[in-house]
């Protein structure tokens, strides 16, 4: 159990447009989830906390208007990059926890690329 | 939460038993030490975690310290497999609180 699915794992999109990725709980609930970026060799940097039916909570420093979090339902939270440009590009990973004591399931990841 | 030093990176041959470590000298009573491990391009998988006790699962061993300051994962039969980065993160457990990744350790498992 606990499995966690991100769609897409790559994009590719044009500088100046949107791009929304999406991340699903599929057989467990999740009320929260955490949206995270990678660069190259880097580790993961967490971005923001992603909460049903409530705002997101962005970490210092991430731009709430760029990085668009929206957590409709108990099992998807949508990260959407607004007006991508060239440094976004990035590995965003998405993660969920039953809320229990055995540690969180992430998704595979995405990989953007804007050219 | 608690913060944690590794090494930057470690070598282990094909078959041999891998031990990390990790220091986490300012770790709270109530925190456990988590490990995940992220293969390349993949997303972070969880391994273990324990509070105080080792612990054992089909993947890993964990040792701590009486004093919790720090610990050691160990990959009793490394595979090329396990060429990973291994982060180890110390929080709270249960709830919903947010798991903060510091710069782990690159394990190379070479033939």
């Amino acid at each position: 159990g606990a499995v966690v699915s991100q769609h897409p794992s790559r994009v590719i999109c044009k500088s100046g447009t949107s791009v929304k990725i999406e991340c699903r709980s599929l057989d467990f609930q999740a009320t929260t989830m955490f949206w995270y970026r990678q660069f190259p060799k880097q580790s993961l940097m967490l971005m923001a906390t992603s909460n049903e039916g409530s705002k997101a909570t962005y970490e210092q420093g991430v731009e709430k208007d760029k990085f668009l979090i929206n957590h409709a339902s108990l099992t998807l939270s949508t990260l959407t990059v607004t007006s991508a440009h060239p440094e976004d590009s990035s590995f965003y990973i998405c993660s969920a926890s039953k809320g229990q004591g055995d540690g969180y399931t992430f998704g595979s990841g995405t990989r953007l690329t804007v050219v | 939460d608690a913060k944690t030093t590794q090494p930057t990176s470690m070598d282990c041959a094909e078959g041999r038993a891998a031990n990390l470590p990790c220091n986490h000298s300012t770790i709270s009573g109530n925190e456990y030490v988590y490990w995940y491990r992220q293969i390349h391009s993949q997303g972070p998988q969880y391994i273990i975690h324990g509070l105080k006790n080792n612990e054992t699962n089909e993947m890993a061993s964990l040792i701590i310290t009486e004093d919790r300051k720090s610990s050691t994962l160990i990959l009793p039969h490394a595979t090329l497999r396990d060429t990973a980065v291994y982060y180890c993160i110390v929080r709270v457990a249960g709830g919903f609180q947010k798991l903060v990744f510091g710069t782990g350790t690159r394990l190379l498992v070479s033939p």
